[in-house]
């Protein structure tokens, strides 16, 4: 069964960077699946953040292309995030997802709250 | 972009009720579209895939339909678990992956 967490610090100033970690358990990540990031808004709305396959194809959220990357440390069996020159608008729930295809997502973390504040 | 919208976006019912609820594409996305349910604090969970395809594990109370554009998620019996926000998420573009806005489901 996979298992997802998020870690990661909760505070980020404004044009700093947002950097989570997702720990995975019960599943290699380089067996198979693809790895990704989805955000949730105070007002409830979802947003795709990007994904990335098991063998390193990335797919990104074109909004956010410029400023994101989505890596895999296969040595620590993690999918990290990275998100650079945060404003306000970035203050969400960030959750780790799974699934079998890119865009169907079986597997989530419990999320962590990230607000973009000085 | 490819658009979602929902409706209703919030319904009050009683257990025992038949609840439908409908999802909208801003184009057409065959039948690459996934539904969840969100429970309060929680991850949304994966509940049909494909339009119709019930995960395992998933109450054969609900049921999906539809194609093209338009798409129901159907609870035939509402239980007292399934009081939620439901959300539809289209898989049909290659370039961005996109959610409804939400419908939530509460107590009358």
């Amino acid at each position: 069964q996979v298992q997802l967490q998020e870690s990661g610090p909760g505070l980020v100033k404004p044009s700093e960077t947002l950097s989570l970690t997702c720990t995975v358990s019960g599943y290699s990540i380089t067996t198979g699946y693809y790895w990704g990031w989805i955000r949730q808004y105070p007002g409830k709305g979802l947003d795709w953040i990007g994904s990335l396959s098991h063998s390193g194809s990335t797919h990104y959220n074109p909004s956010l292309k410029s400023r994101v990357s989505v890596v895999l440390d296969t040595s620590k069996n993690q999918i990290l995030l990275n998100l650079n020159s945060v404003t306000a608008a970035d203050t969400a729930v960030y959750f780790c997802v799974a699934g079998v295809a890119v865009a169907d997502f079986e597997h989530w973390g419990q999320g962590i709250l990230v607000t973009v504040s000085s | 972009d490819i658009q979602m919208t929902q409706s209703p976006s919030s319904l009050s019912a009683s257990v025992g009720d038949r609840v439908t609820i409908t999802c909208r594409a801003s184009q057409s996305i065959s039948l690459y579209l996934n539904w969840y349910q969100q429970k309060p604090g929680k991850a949304p969970k994966l509940l049909i895939s494909a339009a119709s395809s019930l995960q395992s594990g998933v109450p054969s109370r609900f049921s999906g339909g539809g194609s093209g554009t338009e798409f129901t998620l159907t609870i035939s019996s509402l239980q007292p678990e399934d009081f939620a926000t439901y959300y539809c998420q289209q898989s049909y573009s290659n370039v961005l992956f996109t959610f409804g806005p939400g419908t939530k489901v509460d107590i009358k």
